[in-house]
């Protein structure tokens, strides 16, 4: 079974702080998917790497930043957290997306 | 960006009963994939439909692509507790190793017993 694993499921962070999201996938998927996810508003997708060192920027860019230094670990990062980016982050790879269980973030 | 609406929203209905939810778009997707949802996890893909007009059964469940590629829908024939959860739909846009998946809001289907 694919795995998707994220390192935390609950973080609470202040604002202001630098927030990493850590995401590994174990089957050598290429492609891999940052999404945050709130009430009415659904998934919506952050950043995307198709490729080691590859990124691109998904349909809510603006915050944050990603890092994909080898390929089964894509990191998200909050440069200077805000309250507003309080929400349910998503990572996936592969085609038919693999989800890991989420990060709960809070900012504070 | 492409743009996916999902109807219903909310659906709560009792055991035995039929339910259809839809997912429409003005975009053409490649593909179009449908996820569930339960609480604390990530979505879990359900299938994933590619040629215009094609439908596929996954038990009681019934996926159905629209001929243009436009829209599609799920059919749950007698609901159990158990299909409980937030189903989502996907639409997969952009060629090669550079796609992108857009989803849509999600409806959240409560079975009572």
């Amino acid at each position: 079974d694919v795995k998707v694993t994220q390192s935390s499921r609950y973080l609470v962070k202040r604002t202001g702080e630098k927030v990493f999201l850590e995401c590994v996938q174990d089957m050598d998927h290429e492609n891999m998917f940052w999404y945050r996810q709130d009430p009415g508003l659904g998934l919506r997708l952050i950043y995307f790497s198709y490729d080691v060192k590859m990124k691109e920027k998904g349909d809510i860019p603006e915050g944050y930043s990603v890092s994909r230094e080898k390929k089964e670990r894509f990191s998200l990062i909050l440069e200077s957290a805000s309250t507003n980016q309080t929400s349910m982050y998503l990572c996936a790879s592969g085609s038919a997306l693999h989800f890991g269980n989420g990060t709960r973030l809070t900012v504070t | 960006t492409q743009l996916l609406e999902q109807s219903p929203q909310f659906l709560s209905i009792q055991e035995g009963e039929n339910l259809t939810v839809y997912c429409n778009s003005s975009s053409v997707f490649s593909s179009l994939q449908w996820y569930r949802q339960e609480p604390g996890e990530g979505p879990v893909l359900l299938v994933t439909v590619v040629t215009g007009g094609e439908v596929k059964k996954l038990k009681r469940l019934t996926f159905q692509f629209g001929d243009a590629r436009k829209d599609s829908s799920l059919h749950i024939t007698a609901a159990q507790p158990g299909d409980t959860g937030l189903y989502l739909c996907a639409g997969r846009w952009g060629g090669g190793s550079n796609y992108k998946l857009t989803f849509g809001k999600g409806t959240l289907l409560t079975v009572n017993p």
